[in-house]
Order: structure tokens, then C-alpha cells, then sequence
């Protein structure tokens, strides 16, 4: 079956530091996609990054990258030059056969 | 294309009564998915469309839920009888598939309907 697991529910970091959001998955299939979603408090989901199973290289998207570690099944999310709109949660997410599988979300809090 | 919508953003209502979500997709996306999602959790799978033809249901969705989609355009997601429990934010998503596998179906979400039972 497929899982994704993200372990810390709440996360600070200074603006304009760096941050790593942590993600691994679980999933027997050969091939699978991984990705990345923002809700701030508005509710609305937003899509950040997408990581294919057969991708080499780790996907990046401007301030956003994604350290895709296969034999690890761990796809964490890097956010550089944190700003104070990078407040909010953050999904990871694995598509399955015919849906797609969520985390429980990672709270992000940018300190000015 | 102004992105995915849903109508309407907030329902209250009693417990007892039926209510019905509305979702249009981004126009040129076949796929549709509904999800449900509980404060501090993840959006649950409910349920996924292609075109018009409902292809998967989760076994969260009870025998008081029920979507459509009749034409592959919108669809509508109905919750009868409500309950307490059912007192969650409701999801709708559209994508097209991006590569033969299907790996790279990114799905783009509306703002969501949330919903309150009392």
C-alpha cells in the first residue's frame, strides 16, 4: 500500500534561511510520481514541485527544490531565501493507480 | 483559464439535511478528484472521475455520498442525510495526463468548500 509520511508537524526558520521539510513514501510500484503542495491559511492547495521516479536529476522550481533520495524513498522539500509569505502548511504527496496519496502536513512558520 | 472552482465556499446547515457541492475543472483536464480534509490532516481521496465515468471510490465515501459528472465537464458531489462527523473542507481537483505512464498527473486544486454541521 501506498504511505507518505511526513514526521515534523511544526517547523520555524529566520527569514531568509533555508529550510529542509522532511517526506518519505512508501510504495511497491516501479513507477510513481512525487509532489509538493502549499496551503496557507486561505485553504486553497498550491502546487510547488514534481519529482518522477525515473527523473535523474532532483526537480527544481525557483526558491523551491526537491532532494529526491530513491534508494531512501525520502523526496524532502528544500525552500532557500525563506520569506515571510512562506508561511504555511505543506503537503507531500504521492500519485497512486487512481488517486493520489497525502501526508499529514508540515506547518511552516518564517520568523521575520 | 481561471483555474478550478467550487461553489460554494461555505455551507452551514443541520444535521439531517442534504447539501450539494458544485466543482468545475480547468476546461481542457479530463480528470477530476474529490477529497476531504479534517483540520490538521491531509487531503483524504473520495472519489476520481475521467471524463465522465467514475473509475474509483474510497471506502470513506458511504453509502450517503454520491458525485457525478455527467457531461466530463462539472461535478457535483452530494452529501445526504449529514452528520457531524461529515463537518470537513471538500476538495475538488483537475488534471490531464502528462506522460503514457501517468506519472507526472499534477493535480490543481480549488479553494475547496468548507463545510459545517450542527
Amino acid at each position: 500500500a501506498q504511505k507518505i509520511t511526513q514526521t515534523q508537524p511544526g517547523m520555524f526558520v529566520q527569514e531568509k534561511e533555508a529550510v529542509t521539510l522532511d517526506c518519505t513514501y512508501d510504495t511497491s510500484d516501479q513507477s510513481y510520481g512525487l509532489f509538493w503542495y502549499k496551503q496557507p491559511s486561505s485553504g486553497e492547495m498550491i502546487f510547488l514541485i514534481y519529482q518522477g521516479s525515473y527523473d535523474e536529476q532532483n526537480a527544481t522550481e525557483g526558491r523551491y527544490s526537491l532532494n529526491f533520495q530513491k534508494a531512501r524513498k525520502s523526496a524532502n522539500l528544500v525552500i532557500s531565501a525563506s520569506q515571510l509569505g512562506d508561511s504555511a502548511m505543506y503537503f507531500c504527496a504521492m500519485r497512486g493507480y487512481h488517486q493520489f496519496y497525502f501526508g499529514t502536513g508540515t506547518s511552516l512558520t518564517v520568523i521575520p | 483559464d481561471t483555474g478550478v472552482s467550487q461553489d460554494p465556499r461555505h455551507k452551514i446547515t443541520k444535521r439531517g439535511q442534504n447539501v450539494t457541492f458544485r466543482c468545475d475543472p480547468i476546461s481542457e483536464h479530463n480528470r477530476l478528484y474529490w477529497y476531504r480534509q479534517t483540520l490538521g490532516q491531509g487531503p483524504e481521496f473520495l472519489t476520481y472521475f475521467q471524463n465522465e465515468a467514475q473509475l474509483e471510490k474510497s471506502r470513506l465515501l458511504s453509502d450517503r455520498f454520491s458525485a457525478e459528472r455527467p457531461k466530463g465537464s462539472f461535478s457535483t458531489l452530494e452529501i445526504q442525510r449529514t452528520e457531524q462527523g461529515d463537518s470537513a473542507m471538500y476538495l475538488c481537483a483537475s488534471s490531464s495526463r502528462m506522460r503514457p505512464s501517468g506519472e507526472q498527473e499534477t493535480q490543481y486544486f480549488g479553494p475547496g468548500t468548507r463545510l459545517l454541521v450542527l
